[in-house]
């Protein structure tokens, strides 16, 4: 059990467009869901903390409307990458949690990002 | 300011071997530690807690509150348990519970 899936598992998309990946929790509803960013050999870093139904918190220096996230329903949560630029370019990994009593996070498998 | 510090980048050992991940954290009030691993081409997975005490795939790990610190050890390695292992604290930050400060990671490496 506690298995999350991310959608797409890799996109490419040119400068200037949006980008949306999907984290689903599929066998468990998820009180909270965390989205990380991941540059090659670095650790995680979190970058927002999402609950259904309210505004996501984002981390100290994370543009807000950079990354829109949309936590709609107990087992869906989105990260749209509005006007993606190279620098942009990175592994995105969502975490969902399935009570707010126990800290465990489950991970999906991650996005990767490139854009050109 | 919470912090966790995983010293070693690197650390290869040959099978069968004693292996321990150094882990030293920074927080304020009780924490909550976590050893979470990442096998080649593989999703990020649970490996341990600490509220726990439990032994997973021959690993521990004990929260040293004097010392601030929660180590992975296991006293024989094997081939794969190669990957990253990432040490995790969780508490309340910013107003927000149950976030996640990870380590920068360890890449173990068991040689035959």
């Amino acid at each position: 059990g506690a298995v999350v899936s991310q959608h797409p598992s890799w996109v490419i998309c040119k400068s200037g467009t949006s980008v949306k990946i999907e984290c689903r929790s599929l066998d468990f509803q998820a009180t909270t869901m965390f989205w990380y960013r991941q540059f090659p050999k670095q650790s995680l870093m979190l970058m927002a903390t999402s609950n259904e139904g309210s505004k996501a918190t984002y981390e100290q220096g994370v543009e807000k409307d950079k990354f829109l996230i949309n936590h709609a329903s107990l087992t869906l949560s989105t990260l749209t990458v509005t006007s993606a630029h190279p620098e942009d370019s990175s592994f995105y990994i969502c975490s969902a949690s399935r009570q707010a009593a126990r800290p465990e996070q489950y991970f999906g498998p991650g996005t990767r990002l490139t854009v050109t | 300011a919470q912090r966790v510090t995983q010293p070693e980048k690197l650390l290869s050992v040959f099978k069968g071997a004693p292996v321990e991940l150094k882990c030293n954290y920074s927080y304020s009030g009780s924490p909550e530690l976590f050893w979470y691993v990442q096998y080649s081409r593989q999703r990020l997975q649970l490996l341990l807690r600490h509220i726990s005490r439990e032994s997973i795939k021959g690993f521990t790990a004990d929260l040293n509150k004097g010392e601030t610190s929660f180590h992975l050890k296991k006293p024989f390695a094997q081939e794969e348990d190669s990957a990253m292992y990432y040490c995790a604290l969780s508490g309340n930050y910013g107003g927000a519970t149950n976030k996640l400060i990870f380590g920068t990671g360890t890449l173990l490496a068991v040689q035959p």
